[in-house]
């Protein structure tokens, strides 16, 4: 059983606009919620995270939105750069082991 | 130079060959993870350790073993290869706040 469920598998975005992915999870005693982008050929990189206790974190471009009572968090990508072209990956963890979502390639097209 | 490497990048075998990845960090970290990643299928955790005596099973260990020689080395190791091992296998270090580092993959083909 998938412990995170990302959406959408892909995703196709104008240059300039927004691109938003979703994860959703089940276990509650997750505290720790990553953002990881892949380029090809490359090692994921950590691109932003939240803890539990906040709703919300931005950093530059890249928000994250944080639904505990949902056990929902998405990631918001605004002014969209061709640069920005990737693979995302969610992730929790309880602090022991990290669970990963099936990734959403981003295609920003110019 | 890298924080995480592993070696080979790339590698080919032949089914039921013996086949050992290895990793090496030099971010200090004691956590060291084994992921493998499948189109479609995210990262799955094969192996993890916290230290160098503590090995944990992960999601898909079977067909695997590793061995933590050192903080900085962990090595993963597939005794009989088989064609569904064929996958991309990623090394990782955290640190106590959960941030995880990659290494930059290694391409393993199973014939």
């Amino acid at each position: 059983q998938q412990q995170v469920k990302q959406s959408p598998q892909s995703l196709i975005v104008q240059k300039g606009g927004i691109s938003i992915i979703n994860c959703a999870y089940e276990n509650t005693a997750f505290d720790y919620f990553p953002w990881y982008q892949q380029f090809p050929g490359k090692g994921p990189a950590l691109l932003i995270a939240i803890r539990p206790d906040v709703s919300e974190k931005k950093e530059g471009r890249f928000t994250i939105s944080f639904n505990k009572s949902a056990k929902q968090f998405s990631l918001h990508i605004m002014d969209s750069q061709p640069g920005d072209s990737a693979t995302y990956f969610c992730a929790a963890s309880d602090f022991n082991k990290f669970y990963f979502g099936s990734g959403t390639k981003l295609n920003v097209k110019p | 130079d890298a924080d995480v490497t592993q070696t080979p990048r790339n590698r080919i075998t032949k089914t039921g060959k013996r086949i050992m990845l290895e990793c090496s960090q030099t971010k200090g970290h004691d956590r060291m993870y084994w992921y493998r990643q499948d189109p479609g299928l995210g990262l799955q955790l094969i192996y993890y350790s916290f230290d160098v005596k503590d090995i944990n099973k992960g999601e898909i260990s079977d067909g695997y073993s590793v061995s933590r020689q050192a903080q900085a080395k962990f090595s993963l190791s597939l005794e009989s290869a088989i064609p569904n091992q064929t996958a991309l296998y990623f090394c990782a270090t955290s640190d106590q706040i959960n941030e995880q580092f990659f290494g930059p993959g290694t391409r393993l083909t199973v014939l």
